[in-house]
């Protein structure tokens, strides 16, 4: 069964600084993708960032960069320059491209930004 | 283009009645995702469709419903609700078939079982 853990309940971190949330999981598959969500307060759910598994080179969108290590199972979000609009709660999520196509999350990481 | 988007906002209904809820995805996009929300489980699917055709299904009892029309809406229906069906319930579209790809959710449907 495809599992995604994320081990860190909670996060914070100080306006401007960087911060890696993590994100391991568990397939057979060799074909998939993964994915950042982020649900502010406000329940909108964003997608942040993707990546596919058949790419060695890492994504990136502006501030969001992720670490990418197919053989550990293990897909990190980095943001950059921390910014008050960053609080939310993240998901890591996985999707495989034959067969369902569903969505299969984490438990998520609220990420607190101080000022 | 306009996002995806769930009607109602909020819900309020008793043990035992239905509820039907409903999504319209963005324009194009053929397939359309249903996710259950609940503090303790989780985010979860519950089914997908794509081209008025049920194509996937989550581990939910059979209360748990929907459909697709032809213009890409979609409804989800829980019949006999119980006080465990309280949750956020959230309703994706994503614009191309199967093996992509990014989903593109919309902002729920807040729904409370007394």
């Amino acid at each position: 069964a495809q599992t995604v853990t994320q081990s860190q309940p909670e996060m914070s971190v100080q306006e401007a600084e960087t911060v890696t949330l993590s994100c391991t999981y568990d397939t057979s598959e060799s074909d998939y993708y993964l994915f950042w969500y982020k649900q502010p307060p406000s329940r909108q759910m964003i997608l942040v960032i993707r990546q596919e598994a058949y790419k060695q080179q890492n994504a990136t969108e502006n501030r969001f960069s992720v670490n990418f290590q197919k053989a550990a199972k293990s897909f990190s979000l980095k943001i950059s320059d921390s910014q008050l609009g960053d609080a939310a709660m993240y998901f890591c999520a996985y999707i495989i491209i034959q067969g369902a196509q569903k969505l299969v999350f984490g438990q998520g990481t609220r990420l607190t930004i101080n000022p | 283009k306009a996002g995806v988007t769930q009607t109602p906002r909020y819900l309020i209904k008793t043990r035992g009645q239905q509820v039907t809820l409903s999504c319209s995805p963005i324009s194009g996009h053929r397939s359309v995702s249903w996710y259950q929300q609940t503090p303790g489980q989780g985010l979860q699917f519950l089914f997908e469709y794509f081209s008025e055709t049920q194509r996937n299904k989550g581990n939910f009892p059979g209360r748990f419903s929907g459909r697709q029309f032809s213009n890409s809406r979609s409804e989800m229906n829980v019949s006999t609700l119980e006080l465990g069906d309280s949750a956020l319930y959230l309703c994706a579209s994503s614009p191309v078939e199967r093996g992509t790809n990014e989903q593109y959710f919309g902002p729920g449907t807040r729904l409370t079982v007394t």
